[in-house]
């Protein structure tokens, strides 16, 4: 069956550390990646997005990773801050402009 | 640029109840979604339109939960009668297709349903 899999355990640093979320999908062949961002009660919010022949993408202090063997993106954050705490949630682009969304992780950047 | 507005922000209501949602998308968005995200889980697509006409609605309920696209521009969600199990945030977002044929969505503030 299909399946995207997100780190279902929230993630705890220190800020000025890396953050790195992983996304794992099974039975998909996505024309692209995006990841989202989802503050406590509002919509999520658009980050990112890699194609399936780009292998990473960067912007600002985010960096994505697209791993189309081993069916894996990675979502880092450089130098982490509190403010970065969130939940990042992955979605696979399918073929007819389909979107499948992951159930996101937790991040808390400790101060 | 306004971003996507839904209404209301909050709803709660008894069981075999109905209840509404609005959703006016970005102008010029051509697609519009409704979500429902569960506490803990990922947005689930409800239905999804193409101007005002629906792309995928297999995983929307049409027992009870229907949706229409006035002119192709507003969206209004139904619920008709609401089960326990449909309290969750429901979220609209809109999109407009790039020429790299990717699909980046904008989502509403959500409108949080409880059914007691």
């Amino acid at each position: 069956s299909q399946k995207i899999e997100q780190n279902s355990e929230a993630l705890n640093i220190q800020e000025g550390k890396t953050a790195t979320l992983t996304c794992n999908y099974t039975n998909y062949s996505p024309a692209y990646l995006q990841w989202y961002r989802q503050d406590p009660g509002r919509g999520p919010v658009f980050l990112l997005l890699i194609r399936e022949n780009e292998k990473e993408k960067r912007k600002e202090r985010l960096k994505v990773t697209f791993d189309t063997t081993l069916k894996q993106s990675l979502f880092h954050i450089t130098a982490s801050q509190p403010a970065d705490s969130a939940t990042y949630l992955c979605a696979l682009g399918t073929g007819g402009f389909k979107t499948i969304f992951g159930a996101g992780t937790r991040l808390f950047v400790k101060a | 640029e306004a971003g996507v507005a839904q209404s209301p922000r909050y709803k709660i209501i008894e069981k075999r109840q109905s209840v509404a949602f609005w959703c006016n998308p970005i102008s010029g968005h051509a697609t519009l979604y409704w979500y429902q995200q569960i506490l803990g889980q990922g947005p689930k697509l409800l239905i999804q339109f193409q101007n005002n006409g629906v792309v995928d609605d297999s995983q929307l309920p049409k027992d009870r939960f229907s949706a229409e696209r006035l002119k192709g521009v507003d969206s209004t969600l139904k619920i008709q009668p609401a089960k326990l199990e449909d309290s969750a945030v429901y979220l609209c977002a809109s999109s407009v297709r790039d020429r790299g044929r990717t699909d980046t969505q904008y989502f509403g503030p959500g409108t949080r349903l409880t059914v007691l």
